[in-house]
């Protein structure tokens, strides 16, 4: 079945380095999604992009969506503590709203 | 306008006992998906309902079971609780237009210990 794989599973970072999160899935993907997950909290939405090759920034986040649209990455330029947490990626399977989330990518910063 | 909302926030069954798990969707939300999050497993999908209808389904046993009312509100139920359900079981809403997989909104989750 379809299948998400994220890289890496644990990164820890001085606080101003910048971060790197990739995502891969087995099969296109229609769009994919991004969720950050604070320690002791719920996913929250981050971004979701659909088109080929796209490319969208929030603040020092950068989201990109491959051209073949099977992987994505997320790149956080100067780290600060605030952006500690678990980040997933995610890609609709089939109709509806399953999504198959990526195992997550857990940033720790140290100041 | 209000977030998810999820009850209970915390509970602990012991093995053998049943649980049920209630979420009240965004207002205008007709999608309830629940997924289930343990440290080794991750996010799983359990299954997703629209109107009142189960519309997908993970690959989890019998034992796991769902619906939604007419008013969009869920409840889940597990039957049967073994140690290995214990896990942070999140409910997610969302307007679902058009039938695309658009942005989830969670809840902060119902935390299952079984014992």
């Amino acid at each position: 079945g379809q299948q998400v794989m994220q890289i890496p599973q644990y990164q820890h970072v001085q606080e101003g380095e910048d971060f790197t999160t990739y995502c891969n899935s087995s099969t296109t993907l229609s769009n994919i999604q991004w969720y950050k997950q604070r320690p002791g909290g719920h996913p929250v939405f981050l971004i979701q992009l659909v088109k080929s090759g796209e490319v969208k920034k929030q603040k020092r986040l950068t989201f990109q969506f491959g051209e073949a649209k099977k992987n994505s990455s997320l790149h956080i330029t100067a780290t600060q503590t605030t952006d500690v947490g678990t980040y997933f990626c995610a890609g609709p399977r089939e109709y509806g709203n399953k999504l198959v989330f990526g195992a997550g990518t857990i940033l720790r910063v140290k100041s | 306008k209000a977030g998810v909302t999820q009850t209970p926030r915390y509970l602990i069954k012991t093995r053998g006992q049943q649980v049920t798990l209630s979420c009240s969707p965004i207002s205008g939300h007709r999608s309830v998906s629940w997924y289930q999050q343990t440290p080794g497993q991750g996010l799983q999908f359990l299954f997703e309902y629209f109107s009142e209808t189960q519309r997908n389904k993970g690959n989890f046993p019998g034992r796991f079971s769902g619906r939604q009312f007419s008013n969009s509100r869920s409840e889940m139920n597990v039957s049967t609780l073994e140690l290995g359900d214990s896990a942070l079981y999140l409910c997610a809403s969302s307007p679902n237009l058009r039938g695309r997989a658009g942005e989830l909104f969670f809840g902060e989750g119902s935390r299952l210990t079984v014992l």
